[in-house]
């Protein structure tokens, strides 16, 4: 079956470490994105990537870094710099950044202790 | 900037009846798209129905129907036959169409939707 996976589910560390969400894809999109939501929030983007190696900033990228070293891959750090890194973070994946429609992944929950 | 406003935070609908979801953007532009999408609890985001601006004729899919006013700048979303399975939060977004190269989604905060049995 053809789709993103985002792992883990939940996810728990302690302040001051860095931690990696890890987004794949198998549907051979070219662009992936990585949203932060929280509560009463809609998602707000943070990192974006059109083809592999190449990655652009969104709207909150402070705090965070990104990696695209394959097409199918997409991994978020959230440094011990992000003030307020508990939230949930979707990754999704477009064909391609000129193609409107985004597929999501089911998201990763990220508390911070 | 672009924004995009959900003015209902919670709506509640009775099973199979009709409920409307409204949403308002800002916008200078004359080239865009509008998506409403669904956050069912499982928090999987799904595409629910994409409404293209230049085309007048409103997008169907289903159940699901929208209500686009450009001048407006207004975009609801109509959800008949209301069925437990929509409770969820929907979410309004807006996308630039820079004539091939787009530019980034835009969403509201959303409208928490619950269904009476």
């Amino acid at each position: 079956d053809g789709g993103i996976t985002q792992s883990p589910k939940y996810l728990f560390r302690k302040e001051g470490q860095n931690v990696t969400l890890s987004c794949e894809q198998n549907l051979n999109h070219d662009a992936m994105y990585w949203y932060r939501q929280d509560p009463g929030q809609g998602l707000r983007l943070i990192y974006y990537s059109q083809i592999v190696n190449d990655f652009q900033k969104g709207d909150i990228a402070e705090g965070y870094s990104v990696s695209r070293e394959k097409k199918e891959s997409f991994p978020l750090t959230v440094t011990s710099a992000q003030k307020n890194p508990t939230a949930f973070y979707l990754c999704a994946s477009s064909l391609s950044h000129s193609y409107n429609e985004q597929f999501f992944g089911p998201g990763t929950r990220l508390t911070v202790l | 900037a672009q924004t995009v406003t959900q003015s209902q935070p919670e709506m509640s609908v009775q099973e199979a009846e009709t409920v409307t979801l409204s949403c308002t953007y800002d916008t200078s532009e004359s080239d865009y798209y509008l998506f409403w999408y669904k956050q069912p609890p499982s928090r999987q985001m799904i595409l629910v129905i994409r409404q293209e601006a230049y085309k007048q004729q409103n997008a169907t899919e289903n159940r699901f129907s929208v209500n686009f006013q450009k001048a407006a700048k207004s975009f609801s979303l109509k959800i008949s036959d209301s069925q437990l399975g929509d409770a969820a939060m929907y979410f309004c977004a807006y996308l630039e169409n820079y004539g091939g190269s787009q530019g980034n989604l835009i969403f509201g905060k959303g409208t928490k939707l619950s269904v009476k049995p």
